[in-house]
């Protein structure tokens, strides 16, 4: 069965700091999709990055970088330098690329608070 | 290009109670989502729809849960009677296709937040 943990409940850190949102995945599947979304307090889900469980390149984007370990079956995200607007809670997600059945599974989610 | 709509954005019944959310996706999207989320944890499917027909409801409780998108546009998810356990904020979300529940490039809408006294 898929499973998604985001071990970290929240996570507080004052503005410019650097900082990683960590998420360990489970999935019988070799073949798999993962995924970052960012709730702001509004409520909607913006999708942020995904990865296929074919491509092990980290990612950089701006200030966002996710590293990718299948080893480890870890998918966390950093942000460099945060700022006050990152604060949010963030969403770590798998669905499987074949599965008849497919749905997106989410973790329980990482409340960031960026403290000016 | 108009997002996700929902409403009402917030609602508060009694237990026994019914109530209605209404989501109107994003013009041209076929595929259409319903996400329970409960406080302090990630969003769960309910019921995806493609066009007007259901694509997955496995998870939604449907003795007390209904949805139904009756001209492939707009959809209704309506629960009856409602439990305490059922507060949370529903959530809709659409995509061009089906593929959306596997690429994950789904538009949320800002959701309905219920409590359920």
């Amino acid at each position: 069965a898929q499973k998604v943990t985001q071990a970290q409940t929240e996570i507080s850190v004052v503005e410019k700091e650097d900082v990683t949102l960590d998420c360990v995945y489970e999935t019988r599947d070799t073949t798999y999709y993962l995924f970052w979304y960012k709730q702001p307090p509004s409520g909607e889900l913006v999708f942020l990055i995904r990865r296929n469980s074919f491509d092990e390149q980290n990612e950089i984007s701006g200030r966002y970088s996710w590293n990718f370990q299948k080893s480890t079956s870890s998918f966390n995200f950093t942000i460099t330098a945060s700022q006050v607007v990152d604060s949010a809670v963030y969403f770590c997600a798998l669905s499987e690329l074949y599965s008849s059945a497919s749905k997106i599974i989410f973790g329980s989610g990482t409340r960031l608070s960026i403290r000016p | 290009e108009a997002g996700v709509a929902q409403s009402p954005r917030y609602k508060i019944i009694e237990k026994r109670q019914s109530v209605a959310f209404w989501c109107n996706p994003i013009s041209g999207h076929a595929t259409l989502y319903w996400y329970q989320q409960i406080l302090g944890q990630g969003p769960k499917l309910l019921i995806q729809f493609q066009n007007n027909g259901v694509v997955d409801d496995s998870q939604l409780p449907k003795d007390r849960f209904s949805a139904e998108r009756l001209k492939g546009v707009d959809s209704t998810l309506k629960i009856q009677p409602a439990k305490l356990e059922d507060s949370a904020v529903y959530l809709c979300a659409s995509s061009l296709g089906a593929q959306g529940a596997r690429t994950g490039e789904l538009f949320f809408g800002e959701g309905s937040r219920l409590t359920v006294l």
